[in-house]
């Protein structure tokens, strides 16, 4: 079966730490999507990144870095000097297929990291 | 460009009622998809439409319905409602069944 495993179910940090969200996936398909995407208090979903199983170089943007790494499963999301405004919820989620009876491009979410930077 | 929109942003429904989401899609958009999220929960995958077809469901019962228009907007339809129906309900537009799924603000329903 597919699933999306965040072990962290909360972190706190102080304002200016790194932090680092972690997220393991299970799927049997070899051509699938990771996601990462941010939901602040008022509820919206907001995409971060979408990286393809067959790109495992990592990716940089700005205080955001991502680490994927298909030989442990894990998709893990890195915040660099984190900030007040980064407080919020982060889901990290696996795209599904058609090959396992599921529908091209739904989207397996974790439950999610809440993470809360104090000033 | 304007974003994915949802109405309305709040509902309150008594059990047995039934009740329509609204979704419009992002410019150029064809797919939308439906989730709902419990407390606390990572967002549950209802159904998906692609070019005014269901291209997919998730475990929810039929009671759980829904239509997407020639303009690609989409309604959610649940009937008979249950007081476990009570979450926040996403919508999502992508340029085609596989691209990047942009999200809506959501609409909060809460069933007494």
């Amino acid at each position: 079966a597919q699933k999306v495993t965040q072990a962290q179910t909360e972190i706190s940090v102080v304002e200016k730490e790194d932090v680092t969200l972690d997220c393991v996936y299970e799927t049997r398909d070899t051509t699938y999507y990771l996601f990462w995407y941010k939901q602040p208090p008022s509820g919206e979903l907001v995409f971060l990144i979408r990286r393809n199983s067959f790109d495992e170089q990592n990716e940089i943007s700005g205080r955001y870095s991502w680490n994927f790494q298909k030989s442990t499963s894990s998709f893990n999301f890195t915040i660099t000097a984190s900030q007040v405004v980064d407080s919020a919820v982060y889901f990290c989620a696996l795209s599904e297929t058609i090959n396992y009876g599921g529908s091209q491009g739904n989207l397996i979410f974790g439950k999610g990291t809440k993470l809360s930077v104090k000033p | 460009e304007t974003g994915v929109t949802q109405s309305p942003t709040h509902l309150i429904k008594t059990r047995g009622q039934q009740v329509t989401l609204r979704c419009s899609s992002q410019s150029g958009h064809n797919t939308v998809s439906w989730y709902q999220q419990a407390l606390g929960q990572g967002p549950q995958f209802i159904f998906q439409y692609y070019r005014e077809e269901e291209n997919g469901r998730g475990n929810f019962p039929p009671r759980f319905s829904g239509l997407q228009f020639p303009n690609y907007s989409s309604e959610l339809n649940v009937n008979a409602l249950e007081l476990d129906d009570s979450a926040l309900y996403l919508c999502a537009s992508s340029a085609d069944r596989e691209e990047t799924q942009y999200f809506g603000p959501g609409t909060r329903l809460l069933v007494l």
